[in-house]
């Protein structure tokens, strides 16, 4: 079973740049899985940031794409996340998660624990 | 972008009652939803993926049906561990986005 785990700062300064790694345990990073990035503002709903291939494929939130960037580390099996210029309304629990193909379309099927990231001076 | 509108965005309900959740996209997105569940302090966990497909371990009391733009979950009959926020999720289109969440508490 395929296991999935956040690590980073918990605290960012504004303007800041936020950078999030995630490990990824009990499969492969190449298989035929799609790997995302979803936050959860305190109290909030769910917002999808983006996802990334192993071969380096990616597609993101039109909201954040001027800010964001994944990117993928077949040798350590993990996936980072890097958002710039960051605000108070970045403040989130920040969760990894593998998509896998049911059918013919993606769902989120195995979820980190989650990672809250503060921005604050 | 696609919007998901849920409703009710709360409930209050009893062990064993029979509650449905309804999922309302702003455009059609023929069978291609998924529900998730996530209670206090954890991450979501798929319950219902095709809009009707019961994930592998999902009690068989988790139900969905639906297709376009409205769909519904069901919970057949409550048991003390199904008190949760329940939401919604589209996978038709890029940007994914999800429903605000349904939060369904004890009466």
């Amino acid at each position: 079973q395929v296991q999935l785990q956040e690590s980073g700062p918990g605290l960012v300064k504004p303007s800041g740049t936020l950078s999030l790694t995630c490990v990824v345990s009990g499969g492969s990073i190449s298989s035929n899985n799609w790997w995302s990035w979803v936050r959860q503002p305190p109290g909030k709903g769910l917002e999808w940031i983006g996802e990334i291939y192993h071969t380096g494929s990616t597609y993101y939130n039109p909201s954040l794409k001027t800010r964001v960037t994944i990117s993928v580390d077949k040798s350590k099996n993990q996936f980072s996340l890097k958002l710039s210029s960051v605000t108070a309304a970045d403040t989130a629990v920040y969760y990894c998660a593998s998509l896998t193909i049911f059918g013919v379309v993606q769902y989120f099927d195995y979820w980190g624990l989650g990672t809250l990231v503060t921005v604050s001076s | 972008d696609i919007q998901m509108t849920q409703s009710p965005s709360s409930v209050s309900a009893s062990v064993g009652d029979r509650v449905t959740i309804t999922c309302r996209a702003s455009q059609g997105l023929s069978s291609w939803l998924a529900w998730y569940q996530q209670k206090p302090g954890k991450a979501p966990k798929l319950l219902i993926y095709a809009a009707s497909s019961l994930q592998s371990g999902v009690p068989s009391r988790f139900s969905g049906s639906g297709s376009g733009t409205d769909f519904t979950l069901t919970i057949s009959s409550l048991q003390p561990e199904d008190f949760a926020t329940y939401y919604c999720q589209q996978a038709y289109i890029f940007p994914r986005t999800f429903g605000q969440g349904t939060k369904l508490e004890i009466k």
